[in-house]
């Protein structure tokens, strides 16, 4: 399995708090995905890093940011919570952008996050 | 823009039995297509993958998928389940160069399986 570590593993919070996911690899891949997981809608990609502090925007980033300052390390933060924020989050890694075996996204083991 | 669709949400199946599980896409140009099973509190796991070639690929745990161009599908296909299979399935198509690189996944939105005794 590749190396991906999330944290916290679940969470309850607050409407109006912030909170920060973080997801930690130890694969040395350039790529990092996070994206949200929601009844109906299949996975969704929020943002994405391609390098250290190089980032970008998904399809449903609306309300979060993210930072990467080492490799190793990409985080998620909802600045604000609010309810239509309650999901379960995975982060992904790849190692390479072309479109070849490397390319492979691989999935860490969730944070649910529940927003009251 | 690409599009997955997986029209069976649930499916039940008796253990032993065959599997097919139906994945469709849309998308103008060669996809790259994925299957991805997730048990209950768990992460994605990849099952297979076709970039090209052979169209009929095969995967971990038994499974296999055909990618059909003219039917713009790639079925996930199993001939004896096991009750281990339990989990949710997602295909996914990936389409597109994210800024920077990276790989564009599309998902569908899932197909839980039950795996009867």
């Amino acid at each position: 399995d590749a190396g991906i570590t999330q944290s916290p593993r679940h969470k309850v919070t607050e409407t109006g708090t912030p909170v920060t996911l973080r997801c930690h690899q130890t694969e040395n891949h350039r790529y990092m995905y996070w994206y949200r997981q929601d009844p109906g809608h299949g996975l969704r990609l929020i943002h994405y890093s391609y390098g250290v502090k190089d980032t970008d925007k998904g399809e449903v980033s609306d309300g979060y940011s993210v930072s990467r300052s080492k490799t190793e390390d990409f985080l998620l933060t909802l600045e604000s919570a609010t309810s239509s924020q309650t999901s379960v989050y995975f982060c992904a890694i790849s190692e390479s952008g072309d479109i070849n075996a490397k390319n492979i996204q691989y999935f860490g083991a969730g944070t649910r996050l529940s927003v009251l | 823009a690409q599009s997955v669709t997986q029209p069976d949400i649930h499916i039940t199946v008796s253990e032993g039995a065959s599997l097919e599980l139906r994945c469709n896409y849309s998308y103008g140009a060669t996809p790259y297509l994925f299957w991805y099973v997730q048990s209950p509190g768990q992460g994605l796991q990849l099952l297979l993958k076709y970039f090209s070639g052979d169209t009929l690929v095969q995967g971990i745990k038994g499974f296999e998928a055909e990618f059909k161009r003219s039917q713009s599908s790639f079925n996930l296909r199993k001939p004896s389940v096991h009750w281990s299979d339990a989990a949710e399935y997602f295909c996914a198509v990936g389409a597109g160069i994210l800024t920077g690189g990276g790989n564009k996944l599309t998902f569908g939105t899932g197909t839980q399986l039950k795996v009867e005794l």
